[in-house]
Parts: structure tokens; sequence; C-alpha cells
């Protein structure tokens, strides 16, 4: 499976943007770029993929680089609410017995400061 | 809709003991999932299902058992607690995409 890089933590200030960065330089190019975030005591929850192109969607936007080598989440505009970690996954649809799974690293611990 | 309902919350087990793991989610999803996140890591499959009757081991399966004879449920049963089993887990379940996961069993084995 393709492997992704992401920086332990981050620090942000409420109201402010914040850019997660993952780096996935081994990519095939059927794989998809995945990410969820997980809030302290719960389950991950999905936030947003992609597969070339930019995407936007009500919770952020992910901006995928030309060569997709790496990628960045981007929340608008951070809240306390959205302090969690941050899992960028590579997921290959057509992979076979491994389409089915979400192989999780330890992510991004993301500190929003009121 | 209630999602992926997991319980109990917390278990407390002896080594030896003999528990399952609930899980069912009411979205008519085919793909279910067992993960088990231990402190400061990341989630590890354990076990997962593509629909009724057919299961098939992840990345971390001993020790552990499932079975899957309804959409709904996908239990997951320990046979004989053993302290490296402590640890957090979660459920998931999806159709295309993405994965809805519960909120997590706290089992901790003494």
């Amino acid at each position: 499976d393709a492997k992704t890089t992401q920086p332990n933590s981050m620090e942000s200030n409420e109201e402010e943007p914040v850019h997660l960065p993952c780096n996935h330089s081994t990519i095939s190019g059927t794989d998809y770029i995945h990410w969820y975030r997980q809030l302290p005591s719960q389950g991950p929850e999905y936030v947003i993929h992609g597969l070339t192109s930019n995407v936007n969607n009500r919770m952020a936007s992910l901006a995928i680089a030309e060569d997709r080598k790496s990628s960045t989440l981007i929340l608008h505009r951070a809240t306390l609410r959205d302090a969690a970690v941050y899992y960028c996954i590579l997921r290959d649809p057509n992979s076979g017995g491994s389409n089915y799974k979400l192989t999780f690293g330890k992510g991004t611990l993301l500190t929003v400061n009121p | 809709n209630a999602g992926v309902t997991q319980t109990p919350k917390f278990r407390i087990l002896k080594i030896g003991q003999s528990m399952t793991l609930q899980c069912t989610q009411d979205m008519n999803h085919n793909y279910m999932y067992w993960y088990r996140q231990d402190p400061g890591m990341g989630l590890k499959l354990i076990y997962y299902s593509v629909g009724a009757g057919i299961t098939d081991k992840g990345e971390v399966p001993n020790g552990y058992n499932v079975s899957r004879s309804t959409t709904e449920d996908f239990p997951l049963r320990l046979e004989l607690a053993a302290p490296s089993q402590t640890s957090v887990y979660f459920c998931a379940s999806r159709s295309n995409q993405p994965q809805h996961f519960g909120d997590g069993t706290r089992l901790s084995i003494l």
C-alpha cells in the first residue's frame, strides 16, 4: 500500500485558516486521497476525498498537487470544534481485497487556540 | 437514523474471560469493519465483511472472531481475553463512500 506522511501536530488560532499537509510520493494513478478526522473520544468521521482535481465541501477543501505526490486539507476558518486528529489515507477502489479497507496512520493532531 | 451503534461503551474484563462486542447499522450497508485503536496510535483493521455470510481477516485478527448473519449486525467475539487486547474498538460500515464509524467500545482487560 502507498504510504502517507503527515506532521505529528499542528497548532492554529480560532477563526484563522488551517492548512494540513500530507505527502504521498508513492501514490499510484488510481489511488484516491481521503481525509478523516477523529474528535476526542469519538470514532473517525469522513471529511473529504479526491482523485486529481481540487475538491470543496461544507467542511473543508482539498488541494491536490499537480503531480499528486502531496495534498493539503484546508479548513477555511478553524473553530474550537475542529480540534482533532486528522488522517490522510490513500485508497484504490480497484485494488481487490485492499479496496475494502482504510489504512490509518497516526495522523496530525490539530490544536485550535481560542 | 442512528447510524452505527456499538454496545457496550465501556467494559472491564478479567484475563481469560470472553465477551462479544455488538455492532449494528441501520443504513443497509454491505461493508462492515472492526478496528482497534491503541493509545496514541491509528486504527488497525481486525476483520471486515463485504456482505451477510462473508467475512475476512484484516491486519490484526488473532484472538478475535466475527460473524455476519444479517446485513445489520457484525459482532466481534473475544474468546480468551488477554491484556494485549486492552484497546478502543470501533465498528464501521459503508456502501460506496465514506465509512461511517460508531463511537467505540473501551475495553480494559485486567
